[in-house]
């Protein structure tokens, strides 16, 4: 079937290193984007890509960056992890069709920063 | 930019009985409102959506509301079963882009 996989599914790090997140995603989907979930702070939006050549900056972008290589790919990077970036970490992707289609999202990263 | 706020953000039912969760948005050019649940552990999965130009739409026990003059819409599950216990989040989208806010989520426990 169709999916989105994230990888990886833990991770553990320090401080200060850099860190990054792989999204893949089989739907064809044009469209994808990053959230953060937090205990009670909801999903909020990182950065999110409509194309190769889209990226548009999300609620919460500042300490994060992201890269969309093909189609099929999108990643985010923290370039120098800090505590308070441990959270759960969700990619999803939606179509074009429409004037607005379903989101789909991944399993998660589960990501600690020490 | 949109301002989504979801109340309540723990609701506690009997089996049987019927939950209602309301959330509020700022932005009216806002025009789609989905809403996702998330069963523990796992990820978030659409359940149902309205666009601004419906005031009601159902699906089985499930049924969502639009009022766009008060900005508000509302989820409303019947005959709740202990399956249903998740966190329900609901989001808005506004016109000029596809990206969604989301609610900080209600958990939803349906006791036996």
């Amino acid at each position: 079937d169709a999916d989105v996989t994230q990888t990886p599914r833990n991770r553990i790090t320090k401080t200060g290193k850099r860190i990054m997140l792989e999204c893949s995603q089989t739907k064809g989907h044009d469209r994808m984007y990053w959230y953060r979930q937090d205990p009670g702070l909801g999903l909020r939006l990182i950065y999110y890509s409509f194309d190769v050549k889209d990226i548009n900056k999300g609620e919460i972008s500042d300490g994060y960056s992201v890269s969309r290589q093909a189609q099929a790919k999108f990643s985010l990077s923290l370039e120098s992890a800090i505590p308070n970036q441990t959270a759960l970490y969700f990619c999803a992707t939606s179509d074009l069709s429409g004037t607005h289609s379903e989101q789909f999202f991944g399993p998660g990263t589960r990501l600690t920063v020490l | 930019g949109e301002n989504v706020e979801q109340h309540p953000s723990t609701l506690s039912v009997q089996e049987g009985d019927s939950a209602v969760i309301k959330c509020t948005y700022s932005d009216s050019a806002s025009n789609y409102f989905p809403w996702y649940k998330q069963e523990l552990g796992k990820r978030p999965q659409l359940i149902i959506d309205i666009r601004s130009n419906v005031g009601e739409k159902k699906d089985q026990r499930i049924a969502v509301t639009l009022n766009k003059t008060a900005k508000h819409f509302s989820l409303h599950i019947t005959e709740t079963q202990p399956e249903d216990s998740a966190v329900y989040f609901c989001a808005a989208s506004p016109q000029s882009g596809y990206a969604l806010n989301f609610g900080k989520g209600t958990s939803l426990l349906v006791t036996p």
